[in-house]
């Protein structure tokens, strides 16, 4: 059973509107991926912090994602306004450290734009 | 650019029938890359079936082995005798093994294997 938490497990959203996805990572875990998984199984990285700090944020993510790691709280990714592309399977890893460690994830957040 | 390319799927097997996933990478800006194969089960979360770091070495797991072949550039995983239990979507990835580029993983698009009874 995945150690690390997202919720919503679904969440369904109109074009234009915010979408917010959460992660809590498993224990011990400073460092946080986000993937995006589309419906032809592709993944693409999103982003990835290391305790509160972005390491790395594709172009995309800087446009219309946000994503933050605040300490003692859950990390969350959020669209600010929703496209029929951003429909996917969002993921949620978490490691011990950015360099060669396994990733942990978790169940995943789908998201659908209608 | 880097990537991963692995056996179509969906694959489907009997049980106790023997396994081979196929995995071939590039990986033209990562000089030694680490390599894995996730699992995702039905209803489950993505999760590490196994990892080798070191070229020529084997890593193994629940009775699948894959080995790191890097004059082959490949990483095919194998069974002997698959059972029903199997049955789920097979990820091959590679990823850096320095710090500097945060660790991304890059996945293949996943086989699914169905295993028969």
């Amino acid at each position: 059973n995945s150690k690390v938490i997202q919720t919503p497990r679904y969440l369904v959203k109109g074009q234009g509107q915010k979408a917010k996805m959460r992660c809590i990572p498993e224990k011990g875990h400073p460092v946080v991926f986000w993937y995006q998984q589309n419906k032809n199984n592709e993944f693409k990285f999103l982003i990835n912090f290391q305790n509160q700090e972005v390491l790395q944020q594709i172009d995309m993510t800087e446009k219309r994602f946000s994503a933050e790691c605040p300490s003692n709280s859950p990390c969350s990714l959020e669209i600010q306004s929703s496209e029929a592309g951003d429909s996917a399977l969002y993921l949620c890893a978490s490691s011990l450290t950015d360099s060669g460690n396994t990733l942990y994830f978790g169940e995943g957040s789908r998201l659908i734009v209608v | 650019g880097d990537s991963v390319t692995q056996t179509e799927g969906p694959v489907t097997v009997s049980e106790s029938e023997s396994l081979i996933i196929n995995c071939t990478y590039s990986a033209t800006s990562i000089a030694y890359p680490n390599l894995f194969w996730y699992v995702r089960y039905p209803g489950e979360g993505l999760q590490l079936l196994l990892k080798v770091i070191t070229a020529g070495q084997k890593g193994s797991s629940r009775g699948f082995e894959a080995t790191y072949n890097k004059e082959t550039t490949s990483f095919h995983l194998q069974k002997a005798s698959v059972q029903e239990s199997d049955s789920a979507v097979y990820y091959c990835a590679l990823a850096p093994n320095y710090g500097s580029s945060g660790n991304k993983l890059i996945f293949g698009i996943g086989t699914l294997l169905s295993v028969k009874p």
